[in-house]
């Protein structure tokens, strides 16, 4: 059974548009949620972290939004750019980290 | 900095053969894990250690093995493998597994078994 969902497998967004990736999870006992970016052919990078005393983080063009109630969790990507086209992974835990099965996001120019 | 190095990065495998797939950092970082990649799954936890001498399992141990003799290396054993195990392969580290700070990830290792 999956504790961190993602059900979008894809998204696509025109380059200057904000692009909202989302994530569910079912374990009310994580209390650190990250999202990591993966291109092809390399390992994941770490982007943006929020703890869950948290509701908000932000980091430049990227913010991440947690609703406990909801077990929800979301990357804000504002403005998009190509650059960013990537698979997007959500994690969570409280110790090891449960990945989701990520979603790829494609900005066109 | 090197931080997560892996090795090799491409391999191909028989049915039944072993292997090594190597993971090193040169973080300090206690905490080592490996995950492995399969389309439509995400990444999945084999194994992980806390520090030097210290392993346990994760979410699909099966078919792998680990050892922890130093707080750098921290080797993936495949002691007969199998076309289930055709995966890519990454190793990651942290300071210690509960952070906020994220893993970093190695580069990978794409495995073939036929």
């Amino acid at each position: 059974d999956q504790q961190v969902k993602q059900n979008s497998p894809s998204l696509s967004v025109q380059e200057g548009r904000i692009s909202i990736l989302n994530c569910d999870y079912t374990n009310s006992m994580f209390d650190y949620f990250l999202w990591y970016k993966k291109y092809p052919a390399e390992g994941p990078t770490f982007l943006i972290s929020i703890s869950s005393i948290k509701d908000k983080n932000e980091d430049g063009r990227f913010t991440v939004f947690l609703n406990k109630s909801a077990k929800h969790l979301s990357l804000h990507i504002v403005p998009s750019q190509p650059g960013d086209s990537a698979v997007y992974f959500c994690a969570a835990g409280q110790g090891n980290l449960i990945f989701g099965k990520g979603t790829k996001l494609s900005v066109k120019p | 900095n090197a931080g997560v190095t892996q090795t090799p990065k491409f391999q191909v495998l028989k049915t039944g053969q072993s292997m090594t797939l190597q993971c090193a950092q040169d973080m300090n970082h206690e905490y080592m894990s490996w995950y492995r990649q399969d389309p439509g799954m995400g990444l999945r936890l084999i194994h992980y250690s806390v520090g030097a001498g210290i392993t346990d399992q994760g979410e699909v141990p099966n078919g792998y093995n680990v050892s922890r003799s130093t707080t750098e290396d921290f080797p993936l054993r495949l002691l007969s493998a199998a076309p289930s195990q055709t995966s890519v392969y990454f190793c990651a580290s942290s300071f210690h597994s509960g952070t906020g700070n994220g893993y970093t990830f190695g580069s990978g290792t794409r495995l073939t078994v036929v």
